[in-house]
């Protein structure tokens, strides 16, 4: 059983604050680690598809960050707005397998 | 349509009864998921089909579920004499290829709550 691992289990920033959470998965048969962001009565919506160690994705004031080697990835959201509000997910993938193990998310709720 | 439906958005049932729930994937799109999210758990791996392979059922937590995809599209997902501990969100993904590092597109979900 894979265990992936998400930090903290929920945070409250006001609006203009940067801030950023944590993923940690198995270091060993790594193959892609995917991050999707869950607004309530929506559809998770891909973030973010990274494969490579010391990669790093950016889509807006989104970033992330990907350090294989000590399995872990970093989130971040600078000058988070309200609209930033939602569950973030991360996924991993480990090599030879097609499916997804899911940490339980990070609930960030932004405060105008 | 342009994203992953499904239907029905919620479904409230008695304890034993069957329910059926159904996915359109996007067209194309040749592997299929199913999840479900308890709640306080994460998103938990059901079922995932690709092309004419065989599904990969090891996510189902018993031989009270079953899914079917016809015709490489359109998939149904189905609850045999539903349990309290059935009741859950349960989404449905779509992806282009085999998925490892294709984004999945997620449906909006069928809320299954068991009375």
């Amino acid at each position: 059983i894979l265990n992936v691992e998400q930090s903290p289990q929920s945070l409250h920033v006001q609006e203009g604050d940067s801030t950023n959470f944590t993923c940690s998965f198995p270091s060993s048969n790594f193959y892609a680690l995917h991050w999707y962001r869950w607004e309530t009565a929506k559809s998770p919506e891909a973030l973010f598809v990274m494969t490579l160690n010391g990669d790093e994705k950016k889509k807006g004031r989104i970033s992330a960050t990907l350090n294989t080697k000590e399995g872990y990835s970093y989130l971040y959201i600078k000058g988070s707005q309200p609209e930033d509000s939602a569950t973030y997910l991360c996924a991993f993938i480990s090599a030879g397998y097609s499916t997804l193990t899911f940490g339980k998310g990070t609930m960030l709720l932004v405060s105008p | 349509g342009a994203g992953v439906s499904q239907s029905p958005s919620n479904k409230v049932t008695e304890k034993g009864k069957d329910v059926e729930l159904r996915c359109d994937p996007i067209s194309g799109h040749t592997a299929l998921y199913w999840y479900r999210q308890s709640l306080g758990q994460g998103l938990e791996f059901l079922i995932y089909f690709q092309g004419n392979s065989a599904p990969d059922k090891s996510g189902l937590p018993s031989d009270r579920f079953s899914a079917e995809r016809t015709g490489g599209s359109v998939s149904t997902l189905t609850i045999q004499r539903t349990q309290q501990e059935d009741s859950a969100v349960y989404l449905c993904a779509s992806s282009f290829g085999q998925g490892s590092t294709d984004t999945q597109y997620f449906g909006p979900g069928t809320r299954l709550t068991v009375l």
